[in-house]
């Protein structure tokens, strides 16, 4: 069974300045897939990055990053320059294979200050 | 990019009736399809995953019978809650993807209440 730990509950942030979600995962597979979804008050489902776990560059999205630490199941999400916009809950899930359902972290609400 | 549609977006009935909410992969061959739960200020918890011509895989604790999904053609995957009660209420999300390792689309969610 694998597991997903954020820690955060919510984080908070000034806009424009950089903020960093903490994830941890538990898995016993070593072919696995790793993503950070936004969830705005609309509640859809945003992707915002993903990850392949044999892949050891980190992957990047315009203002995102993640920091990908596989020895230790950690996978952290970076936003630079934060905006408005971005404020929502911020989740993390793991997947093993193509056809697998997603496993959830608990999500971190972010805020963002103006 | 690939859209799901899910249908309806917010259905209110009362107790021991039976909802259907249905989603659509409406630009791509959804092989397989998923079915998430949320209650309010909480993560989504996969109910079941759903391939094309076969029966339903239900996680742990999911009631099947309660729980009833159909995933009749590559387009549409139905959930129905039947004989609904007020602890069924919740946000229930579908999630759908094609072959190989592609990512997973979601629906925008119904919001079920049970009175």
């Amino acid at each position: 069974a694998q597991t997903v730990t954020q820690s955060q509950p919510e984080m908070s942030v000034q806009e424009a300045e950089t903020v960093t979600l903490s994830c941890t995962y538990d898995t016993s597979e070593s072919d696995y897939y790793l993503f950070w979804y936004k969830q705005p008050p609309s509640r859809q489902m945003i992707l915002v990055i993903r990850q392949e776990a044999y892949k050891q560059q980190n992957a990047t999205e315009n203002r995102f990053s993640v920091n990908f630490q596989k020895a230790a199941k950690s996978f952290s999400l970076k936003i630079s320059d934060s905006q408005l916009g971005d404020a929502a809950m911020y989740f993390c899930a793991t997947r093993q294979g193509g056809a697998d359902g997603l496993t959830f972290g608990k999500g971190t609400h972010l805020i963002i200050q103006p | 990019g690939a859209v799901v549609s899910q249908h309806p977006s917010w259905v209110i009935c009362k107790s021991g009736t039976s909802v259907k909410i249905e989603c659509r992969s409406l630009d791509f061959q959804a092989t397989t399809m998923f079915w998430y739960r949320q209650f309010p200020k909480q993560s989504l918890m996969l109910m079941a995953t759903s391939n094309e011509g076969s029966k339903a895989t239900y996680e742990q604790g999911v009631e099947k019978d309660k729980f009833l999904i159909n995933h009749a053609s590559l387009t549409l995957s139905t959930l129905t809650v039947t004989s609904a009660h007020p602890e069924d209420s919740s946000f229930y999300i579908c999630s759908a993807t094609g072959q190989g390792h592609q990512p997973q689309h979601f629906g925008d969610g119904t919001r079920l209440s049970i009175l």
